[in-house]
């Protein structure tokens, strides 16, 4: 069975700051990929960045980027320069193609930034 | 440019009573297909998904079903709704699994079920 696990409910930070948010999965397949979304207070989910487990390189897009560390099985996100509008709950997302493409979520993590 | 819709945004239903949301997609061809329910905040939990018209797997044992009557339309149904039924459903699509392709699923802007 695959996992997937945000032990962070809440994270603060202020604007323009940088912050970390966690995320910690678990899987017996080599060939995977993960992925961070963002549900802003319209519940519309939207992916932030994506990473797939053959590529050592982390991801990066714009001020997202990511810390894909594959032995320890973590896979966090940095958000620099942060912005009003990154206030959200942000989900780890872990799927295979083994798996159907089917994604396994985290809880999430509430973001809010500080003016 | 791919798009798509659900429907309706909102619905509030008595327990016992029929339910159907529907999914569709606009602009790609045999894609995937999934229907997520996430309590209030909480995470998403799969309940179906679909690789093709007629085709559905169930993630878990419940009250609800779904449909695939053509490629790029996905319904949820209920034939008696229970208060547990509350949430928020999202429908969600992604290619058909092919080498190389990226895998990330796309959603709707989801269906808020209140069930009274």
């Amino acid at each position: 069975a695959q996992t997937v696990t945000q032990s962070q409910p809440e994270m603060s930070v202020q604007e323009a700051e940088t912050v970390t948010l966690s995320c910690t999965y678990d899987t017996s397949e080599s060939d995977y990929y993960l992925f961070w979304y963002k549900q802003p207070p319209s519940r519309q989910m939207i992916l932030v960045i994506r990473q797939e487990a053959y590529k050592q390189q982390n991801a990066t897009e714009n001020r997202f980027s990511v810390n894909f560390q594959k032995a320890a099985k973590s896979f966090s996100l940095k958000i620099s320069d942060s912005q009003l509008g990154d206030a959200a709950m942000y989900f780890c997302a872990l799927g295979c193609m083994e798996y159907g493409n089917k994604l396994v979520f985290g809880a999430g993590t509430i973001l809010r930034v500080k003016s | 440019s791919q798009t798509i819709h659900q429907w309706p945004a909102t619905l509030v239903q008595p327990v016992g009573s029929p339910l159907s949301l529907e999914c569709t997609v606009e602009g790609t061809s045999n894609p995937n297909l999934y229907w997520y329910r996430q309590a209030a905040g909480r995470g998403l939990q799969l309940l179906f998904y679909s690789v093709g018209i007629g085709q559905i797997s169930s993630e878990v044992p419940q009250n609800l079903s779904a449909s695939r009557p053509q490629d790029r339309q996905f319904i949820l149904s209920s034939k008696k709704l229970l208060l547990s039924d509350s949430g928020f459903y999202l429908c969600a699509w992604s290619v058909a699994i092919t080498s190389g392709a990226h895998n990330e699923q796309f959603f709707g802007p989801g269906t808020r079920l209140t069930v009274l």
